[in-house]
């Protein structure tokens, strides 16, 4: 079945350091992709998502290009901060569902 | 983005009794929710689909007796957790589809369960 695969963590970031989560998935079809962030004692919220092949999505700094060829999706943002030490979760539509990665936790250091 | 609320936000429980977490979706009408347990640690595992009026789709392994859902009206669904046992202590997080293949799922912020 479709699933996707993210990078273990945590992963440790100093403040102004360059981030990247990796994503990968499996799918039959055309999925959209779709990154989560949960914030400490908060719920999960939409960060940014793609819809297509070669569509980039952004928001807060953060970027995401949805790469077919690779099956990739992964996160990128150029100087973290303290306040994006959150976890972030990678996702995918299958069959009107959502299917998420396991989550990596990011913690950012002043 | 819109609002989805879930209550309780913790509940302990002994072991045997029965449990009801509320989903409401507070300025949209959901068609479909979503309930998913989340793990220490671990990623969000879907249990179940609801549609409103319509009997729930559960996923391969969840005892679909033992996770009672109900989805009533367009704002709210609930999951009952039947004869608790310690081991269904965990996060239990439902979310409100208005278009799910846009990504337009909102999330409540989760009730965790502990079962003694």
């Amino acid at each position: 079945g479709d699933s996707v695969t993210q990078m273990e963590g945590p992963v440790t970031l100093s403040e102004e350091a360059f981030l990247t989560i990796n994503c990968t998935y499996t799918a039959t079809g055309y999925p959209s992709l779709f990154w989560y962030v949960q914030y400490p004692g908060e719920g999960l919220q939409l960060l940014l998502k793609a819809t297509k092949a070669d569509d980039k999505g952004s928001n807060k700094g953060f970027e995401a290009t949805y790469r077919k060829e690779t099956t990739s999706f992964h996160l990128e943002k150029g100087s973290v901060q303290v306040s994006d030490s959150a976890v972030y979760f990678c996702a995918l539509t299958s069959g009107g569902k959502l299917i998420f990665g396991q989550g990596t936790e990011l913690s950012v250091k002043p | 983005g819109a609002v989805v609320s879930q209550h309780p936000s913790w509940v302990i429980c002994k072991s045997g009794t029965s449990v009801k977490i509320e989903c409401r979706s507070l300025d949209f009408q959901a068609t479909t929710m979503f309930w998913y347990r989340q793990f220490p640690k671990q990623s969000l595992m879907l249990m179940a689909t609801s549609n409103e009026g319509s009997k729930a789709t559960y996923e391969q392994g969840v005892e679909k007796d033992k996770f009672l859902i109900n989805h009533a009206s367009l704002t709210l669904s609930t999951l009952t957790v039947t004869s608790a046992h310690p081991e269904d202590s965990s996060f239990y997080i439902c979310s409100a589809g208005r278009n799910v293949v846009a990504g337009e799922l909102f999330f409540g912020e989760g009730s965790r369960l502990t079962v003694l």
